[in-house]
């Protein structure tokens, strides 16, 4: 059975500081890994996604990088603004198809103080 | 954009009353999944379905049913509601054809039983 783990649970960061939020899984036949930001209460804002034979991908401040046959990914976020605070998940999928259901780590709560 | 559409966002009931939640996936998606996510959790798979057939299943309960229609919209009906079913409830849309896998989530729905 899949296992998706995130640590810390919770980060507190000045503002302006770069950071790397991590995950880890523990089978490494994944097709695809998704990066989501909640808000509080809120809805699951896709990130970024990551496919199996792909290293990385960029979008604005945010690059997320997979190794997959260690079974790690890592979100990076330049300059941290306050903006960015929010629980970050992430996600893997194991098939692609009808079958793409994801299995989420539990969160990092990331909070950037003014 | 067109994106995943849930409905009601918010829904207040008793206990061993009945409840039904409604997706409506992004034009062309014929896959919709339902995740549950309790407060502090992570969001867990319930059940997915692919051309109105059930393609996966998760930890649903027996009390809950869903089915996915002609016009590829899909019904989480929950009976029998139980304090702990107090939720936030996801639906994501996806196309089985698609390369990437990914999926998109609505805005959720949030559950509260009294």
């Amino acid at each position: 059975k899949q296992e998706v783990t995130q640590i810390p649970a919770a980060l507190s960061v000045p503002e302006g500081e770069n950071l790397v939020l991590n995950c880890s899984f523990t089978d490494s036949a994944i097709y695809n890994l998704q990066w989501f930001r909640q808000d509080p209460g809120k809805g699951l804002t896709s990130l970024l996604l990551i496919q199996s034979s792909q290293r990385e991908q960029t979008s604005g401040r945010l690059n997320a990088s997979l190794d997959k046959s260690s079974g790690r990914s890592t979100l990076y976020i330049a300059a941290s603004q306050p903006g960015d605070s929010a629980t970050y998940l992430c996600a893997v999928s194991p098939y692609t198809g009808a079958n793409s259901k994801l299995t989420f780590g539990k969160g990092i709560t990331l909070s950037v103080r003014p | 954009a067109a994106g995943v559409i849930q409905s009601p966002r918010h829904l207040i009931k008793e206990k061993r009353e009945t409840a039904t939640l409604k997706c409506y996936p992004i034009p062309r998606h014929d896959t919709v999944y339902w995740y549950q996510q309790g407060p502090g959790q992570d969001p867990q798979f319930l059940i997915s379905f692919y051309e109105k057939m059930q393609s996966d299943k998760g930890s649903i309960p027996d009390r809950f049913s869903a089915q996915q229609f002609s016009d590829y919209h899909s019904e989480l009906n929950m009976s029998s509601l139980e304090l702990g079913d107090s939720a936030l409830y996801f639906c994501a849309s996806s196309s089985a054809g698609g390369a990437t896998g990914e999926l998109f989530f609505g805005e959720g729905s949030r559950l509260t039983v009294l």
